[in-house]
């Protein structure tokens, strides 16, 4: 089976762009979440999507979006870049809201410029 | 807050020493805790899951353990490629998301 597949794996942007990312979950998951690692540090929670809504959001401003899809896939939006956005972008899969193990895809590398 | 700490932040062990990393948390409800490792450049690996006090799980040279307030891996008699960052979570009832630690990052030498 596939595991997590995100897209670009490696994306390079000018300060004051938008950048899309994303994910495709593992075939049978319905939960998608979004983190960012920024190097050296653990990765820190974006949002959680479930069946197409929101369930979670972390502490990040308002530049930051998502949605998921009929099919469970889910993109990532930033508007507006800053420098300090420049990070890993991990997507992790797992069959339900709740579900306790998560499968992370091998992440978007952004870095802004 | 949930809250996570690991130790020791960076670790070298020569091939075959083994050794415990440290993984001490703060949760209101734990729902369960978690074991990844992560290699340079790539998204965390699944390790384990813990759920409650007193539970033992283990892989290939790999033992985690799980206390009211924290958690260790053993690495038993470690490879060059048990080399990486080896990162710990936990999930609260209260949410869904993961509260991660900054990792500690092993480095065994051959």
């Amino acid at each position: 089976d596939a595991g997590v597949t995100q897209s670009p794996t490696h994306l390079i942007k000018t300060r004051g762009q938008h950048v899309t990312l994303r994910c495709s979950p593992i075939s049978g998951h319905k939960s998608v979440s979004w983190y960012q690692q920024v190097l050296g540090q653990g990765p820190q929670f974006i949002f959680q999507y479930y069946e197409k809504e929101e369930r979670g959001r972390g502490n990040f401003p308002d530049r930051f979006s998502a949605r998921q899809f009929p099919n469970y896939s889910s993109e990532l939006n930033v508007n507006a870049l800053l420098l300090g956005d420049s990070a890993l972008y991990l997507c992790a899969s797992s069959r339900y809201r709740g579900n306790t193990e998560a499968f992370f895809g091998q992440g978007t590398r952004l870095t802004v410029v | 807050e949930d809250q996570v700490t690991q130790s020791p932040e960076a670790l070298r062990l020569q091939e075959g020493e083994s050794s415990s990393l440290n993984c001490s948390y703060t949760v209101s409800g734990l729902r369960g805790l978690f074991w990844y490792r992560q290699d340079p450049g790539k998204g965390p690996e699944f390790l384990f899951t813990l759920y409650s006090a007193g539970e033992e799980k283990e892989k290939e040279r790999l033992k985690a353990t799980l206390t009211k307030k924290e958690s260790f891996l053993h690495i038993t008699a470690p490879k060059p490629e048990d080399s990486a960052t080896y990162l710990c979570a936990v999930q609260s009832f209260t949410g869904n998301q993961f509260y991660f630690g900054t990792g500690t990052s092993l480095t065994v030498i051959p």
